[in-house]
Formats: structure tokens, sequence, C-alpha cells
């Protein structure tokens, strides 16, 4: 069945490292792929998005890119902040119905 | 707009109580649904609604039930709550975008 598997946290970095989450999906056909973010107390919020292969989404510094070959959508930031300490998702939606299929989440906290 | 709310945002119940999570959106979104999050296992469907009056189940579906009666609503019902049922509970809605928008969620103990 389909399914989505990222790596396991928690993730502890200093404030501006790099950062890597993988996410690697299992799906038939052409699944939309998703980066959702919670922030301690709240609910999911959408961080980015891509619909189709070779799509990249980007927002608030981070990036993701849809590899089809691959079967991946990394999400990447080049210098975190401590703001960006929160639990990270991927997602993916099948291109029939709209049943979503999550990861299990990222915890990451970044120091000062 | 307030997007999606959920009441309340903390309850504890005993063994055998029932009790109704609320759900609304104000963004006259034909899809909702309902999760479950539990430490180490991500987020798991619970049920979930294509439009009023149409509801089917997810992943998690034992011990819960749902009706959609209008667009905005979709409360989920514990009918008699097991300890099992322990976990955070999320509403979310979708519009004709694939984005969902989530609730700030339920916190539920069962003791």
């Amino acid at each position: 069945g389909d399914s989505v598997t990222q790596m396991e946290g928690p993730v502890t970095l200093s404030e501006e490292a790099f950062l890597t989450i993988n996410c690697t999906y299992t799906a038939t056909g052409y699944p939309s792929l998703f980066w959702y973010v919670q922030y301690p107390g709240e609910g999911l919020q959408l961080l980015l998005k891509a619909t189709k292969a070779d799509d990249k989404g980007s927002n608030k510094g981070f990036e993701a890119t849809y590899r089809k070959e691959t079967t991946s959508f990394h999400l990447e930031k080049g210098s975190v902040q401590v703001s960006d300490s929160a639990v990270y998702f991927c997602a993916l939606r099948k291109n029939t119905g709209n049943q979503f299929y999550f990861g299990t989440g990222t915890s990451l906290t970044v120091i000062p | 707009n307030a997007g999606v709310t959920q009441t309340p945002k903390f309850q504890v119940l005993k063994t055998g109580q029932s009790m109704t999570l609320q759900c609304a959106q104000d963004m006259n979104h034909e899809y909702m649904s309902w999760y479950r999050q539990d430490p180490g296992m991500g987020l798991r469907l619970i049920h979930y609604s294509v439009g009023a009056g149409i509801t089917d189940q997810g992943e998690v579906p034992n011990g819960y039930n749902v009706s959609r009666s209008t667009t905005e609503d979709f409360p989920l019902r514990l009918l008699s709550a097991a300890p099992s049922q322990t976990s955070v509970y999320f509403c979310a809605s979708q519009g004709t975008t694939d984005t969902q928008y989530f609730g700030p969620g339920t916190r539920l103990t069962v003791l």
C-alpha cells in the first residue's frame, strides 16, 4: 500500500547549520508530496509541496525536490534558526481521492 | 476566517465514558477528516467525509463514530472510551486545492 518513510529523530543542530530530513515514499501513479510543520502545542501547517516529478517546493528557506527516480522528497535548509525547532512531517496524497498518508514525523531542535 | 476550530483543547475521561470532539470549518470545504497522533506513529486517519451526508472509514476507525449533517461541522464521537484512545486528535479540512488545513488539536486522556 501507499506509505511514507522519513528519517528517525530527534535531530539537534546548532544555529546556522545545514539541515536535511530524508523522506521516501511508496505509491502507485503520481502522488503529490508535502512537508508539514508542527510547532509546539499547535496543529500541522503546510510548509511546502510539489505536485509532479522534478518540481521543487520552497518556503521560508526550506526546499524539497520531487525525485521520482529515487521516490524521495528530502527536506533541506541551508541555515537553520532557533525558530525552526518543530516536528516535520512528510506526506503524500494520491492523485485519485483525497487521502493523505503521513510519515511518523522528525523532531528538530535548534540550539543557539 | 477562523479556519478549522476544535473543542475542547483538553479532556480527561474515565474508561467507558462517551464524549464528542467538535470540529468546525468556515472555508466551505467539502473534505474533512479526523486523525489521531501518537508518539512514533505519526498521524493516522480515523474517519473522513467528502461532503455533507457522506462519511467513510480511515485506517483506525474502531471505537469512533462520525456524522456530517452540514458542510461546516464534523464531530467525532467516542462511544465507550478506552485507555488505548489516549491521544491527540486533529481535525482537518480541504477544499479544491490539495492542501489540508488542520485545527489546533484536542489532547485526550482516558484513565
